[in-house]
Order: structure tokens, then sequence, then C-alpha cells
């Protein structure tokens, strides 16, 4: 079974729009983490946003948001006001507690239209 | 360096060929990953490294995958006798910790042809 799922291979999204990047997730661990990374398209994966199992509150920076709904088991990145320099690919990821592994989704491309 | 550096940033091999990637690590980042990223997939991951240590190898997918970070610092990954299946990008990351955020380099593609 597939521990992250990434519904949506590729999205597009008129600029300044807000938009939502669906993940589910799959593990039976109390205690576990999820992160969006952003690939553009050269390459190098960067850290958005990270939310642990028993945080309270979803997180939030700057424009990223993590819509957290533990029960559905899942962890949807919303971004507001979109920009074109938000064009990438986006992956969810899982830590499982005691590893410190992660483990990816497929990812979904993101196009933002001017 | 300000960040996670990889060399060579694309490597095309000969199938049969032995190569060896490197990763240079943020300065004082204890822990360091590599993943592998065929084309169109997430990255999955291969090895963590602590320090020197290495303390999971569960993800190389064969003993012709070997990593070391003998001085804690730079890693490399080699592989030995390319196969066509091994191309995809080699990323490596880094942490302060196993459990903080990790930082990842921009990668190495690999093709082997």
């Amino acid at each position: 079974a597939q521990k992250i799922t990434q519904t949506q291979p590729g999205m597009f999204v008129q600029e300044k729009e807000a938009v939502t990047l669906d993940c589910t997730y799959d593990t039976s661990d109390p205690s576990y983490g999820l992160f969006w990374y952003k690939q553009p398209s050269s390459g190098e994966m960067i850290f958005l946003i990270y939310q642990g199992s028993y945080d309270q509150q979803n997180a939030t920076e700057g424009r990223y948001s993590l819509n957290f709904q533990k029960a559905r088991k899942s962890a949807n990145l919303v971004i507001s006001a979109s920009q074109l320099g938000d064009s990438a690919m986006y992956f969810c990821a899982m830590r499982e507690s005691p590893g410190v592994k992660l483990t990816f989704g497929t990812g979904t491309r993101l196009t933002i239209i001017p | 360096g300000a960040g996670v550096s990889q060399s060579p940033r694309y490597k095309v091999a000969k199938r049969g060929q032995d190569v060896a990637l490197r990763c240079d690590p943020i300065s004082g980042h204890v822990s360091l990953f590599w993943y592998q990223q065929a084309l169109g997939q997430g990255p999955e991951f291969l090895t963590y490294f602590q320090n020197e240590a290495q303390l999971d190898k569960s993800g190389l997918p064969s003993d012709r995958f070997f990593a070391e970070r003998p001085e804690g610092s730079v890693s490399t990954l080699k592989i030995q006798r390319t196969q066509q299946e091994d191309s995809a990008v080699y990323l490596c990351a880094s942490s302060l910790e196993g459990y903080t955020e990790a930082f990842f380099g921009q990668g190495t593609r690999l093709t082997v042809v």
C-alpha cells in the first residue's frame, strides 16, 4: 500500500489565486511527521513546511499552510496568493517514528498561469 | 558552503562502468541522507549516516551500491558495474539531527547508456 498518495499529477492555477495540493497518508504509528517540499526545474528539494502528528494547530509558513486532518489522514498544502515562481513539482513526505528517513509521494506539478 | 553541494551535476556512464557521486553537506550537520529519484517519481530513500556511522542502508537496491562518510562530513555514493536501471537523479540531504528538517542538494543526474 502507498504510504503517501498525491492524486493530482498536474494543476494549472491563475496567478494570485489560492491553490490546494492534496496529500493523504497511511500509517499505524501514532508519532509521525509530515513535510512538503518544492522541487523547481533546477532539481533541489526546497523544504516548505512541517506538521507533527501531535501538533494541535495547523502549521503555517508565510504563504504556505498545511490543512492537517488527522482523522482523515490528510495533509493538504495550501498556497495563498500564488505567484509565477510557485510553478514547480511539489512533494508530500512522511517520517514515521522512530526512523529518520522520509517517504515521498509521486508529486504534483503546479503551473501558475499569468 | 551555504548549502548542500553535490558533484558532478551530470554523469553519463557506459553500462558496466563504476561511478562515484560526491556530497558536501552543510557544515556541522550530523545527519546525511542519500535518495534516488527516478524520472517522474518522488525520491526514494537509499541510506542514512549519523556522523561517520551508516545507521540505515535498507534502501540500497543491490550490493553494487555502496556509500561512505569516513570523516563524518563529505560522503560518496559509489555504484559498481552500472546498469540502465540505475539511471536516476541521486539526491543528498543533510540535517542538524536526524529528526530536524533536511536540506537537499541539487542532485546528480546519472544516465547509464
